[in-house]
């Protein structure tokens, strides 16, 4: 299976602190995911990221997070000011869109303090 | 707005038995994909199975199928003599054909598989 990498497995921060979670997506894959999973809940979609541009977005999505792609490898996830109910694993994934799998990376495991 | 419903918030089976988990969605869409991530301890996401809605053979991996039934909207999981390495939570996600290509999961089943 093809292999998503995310770094770091595990971040711990204050809150009002800014985060930047890190993804390698599949280097041949064009459409990229964020989703997230506080503990014990189902996974919730976040952002959808195409031709280095959100193609969706969800209400949780607001404005104290963005995307971007900025070296053509990297994916980032950035929560500006973060809050204790971000407290959650935020997964990547990289999606075929000629088969519409998405491959998750293993996940950053975020606690806000 | 499509939603996956899993019923079975937890189910144990003996290991070498079969088990079935459930899963029914709501769309009034008519060509999508569904999906079986299983999420070990590990809280990785693997991708166990994909059926795409447009075929009614019913898709297989291994130890695991799928029963499809699409007028049903039910999309329900079969493990094969089960392994302790099953042991894990298990979500079934929905995804769109064209255009929403997000996955929308279901609140998860977790499965344990006892020696």
């Amino acid at each position: 299976e093809p292999e998503v990498t995310q770094t770091p497995s595990h971040q711990v921060t204050q809150m009002g602190q800014e985060v930047i979670l890190r993804c390698v997506p599949i280097s041949n894959h064009l459409y990229f995911y964020w989703y997230r999973q506080i503990l014990g809940q189902k996974v919730e979609f976040l952002v959808s990221f195409y031709n280095n541009e959100i193609s969706e977005k969800s209400e949780i999505f607001d404005d104290q997070f963005s995307v971007e792609r900025p070296d053509g490898s990297n994916f980032t996830l950035k929560i500006r000011s973060t809050k204790l109910e971000d407290s959650a694993m935020y997964f990547c994934a990289a999606g075929d869109r000629d088969t519409y799998e998405q491959y998750f990376g293993p996940g950053t495991r975020l606690t806000v303090t | 707005a499509q939603t996956v419903t899993q019923s079975q918030p937890e189910m144990s089976v003996q290991e070498a038995e079969t088990v079935t988990l459930s899963c029914t969605y709501d769309t009034s869409e008519s060509n999508y994909y569904l999906f079986w991530y299983k999420q070990p301890p590990s809280r990785q996401m693997i991708l166990v199975i994909r059926q795409e809605a447009y075929k009614q053979q019913n898709a297989t991996e291994n130890r695991f199928s799928v029963n499809f039934q699409k007028a049903a909207k039910s999309f329900s999981l079969k493990i094969s003599d089960s392994q302790l390495g099953d042991t894990a939570m298990y979500f079934c996600a929905f995804v769109m054909w064209f255009g929403n290509e997000k996955l929308t999961f279901g609140t998860g089943t977790r499965l344990t598989i006892i020696p």
